[in-house]
């Protein structure tokens, strides 16, 4: 069964940093790319990054660009999301996704990790 | 970026009835490969997304066959042909034929 599960979440001041962190299994990890989606509370949901099967290309979101970084260690398979400089804007719930491959879409979906951007 | 404009943003339901949601891209969905990368997520009150349809017309395995989607271009409709009460939750299009992928901001269906 594939599964993904999120953690690191939690509150933090403007301007903080955080990691979340999405383990991964079920399935070859180090076959996919992975992506994070973000839902601010009680709104839809928002494309953040994408990472691809080795690590080697990212792509972001022009709102996180310079401030988020996304990796990935395939020998734990666990994808990362390492946030800086946070904004209040930032407060959502952080998802990860397995990508589908040549669906161009994602299939499989964790349950969340909240990160509040707060003073 | 692409802009997902799903129609209606409310959609009350009675049980038993059949619903339709739509979604306009602003621009033609149709990828330079010939596909048309046009997915519905459905939320549930409190849980994750999950994927129903992808390209246009697929259904995702373990999806009840009431769920339908159709279109073409960029316009796109999901069909509920009997709604029940497990089908309530917010739907969203999203498209992945553009960079960046965008989501519709979500029909919120709910019961009568």
């Amino acid at each position: 069964e594939v599964q993904l599960v999120e953690s690191g979440g939690g509150l933090v001041q403007p301007g903080g940093s955080l990691r979340l962190s999405c383990a991964a299994s079920g399935f070859t990890f180090s076959s996919y790319w992975i992506h994070w989606v973000r839902q601010a509370p009680g709104k839809g949901l928002v494309w953040v990054s994408r990472i691809n099967s080795d690590g080697t290309t990212t792509h972001y979101a022009d709102s996180v660009k310079g401030r988020f970084t996304i990796s990935r260690d395939n020998a734990k398979s666990t994808l990362y999301l390492q946030m800086n400089s946070l904004r209040v804007e930032d407060t959502a719930v952080y998802y990860c996704a397995r990508d589908h491959y040549g669906r161009n879409s994602v299939d499989y979906w964790g349950q969340g990790t909240l990160v509040t951007v707060s003073s | 970026d692409v802009v997902m404009t799903p129609s209606p943003l409310s959609l009350p339901v009675t049980l038993g009835q059949p619903a339709s949601i739509s979604c306009r891209s602003s621009q033609s969905l149709v990828h330079s490969d010939g596909n048309t990368y046009l997915n519905w997520f459905q939320q549930r009150p409190g849980h994750s997304p999950r994927r129903l349809i992808y390209k246009v017309s697929n259904r995702d395995s373990g999806v009840p066959d009431r769920f339908s989607g159709s279109g073409s271009g960029t316009d796109f409709t999901l069909k509920i042909s009997r709604v029940e009460a497990e089908d309530v939750g917010v739907y969203y299009c999203m498209q992945g034929t553009h960079w960046p992928w965008t989501f519709g901001q979500g029909t919120k269906v709910e019961i009568k």
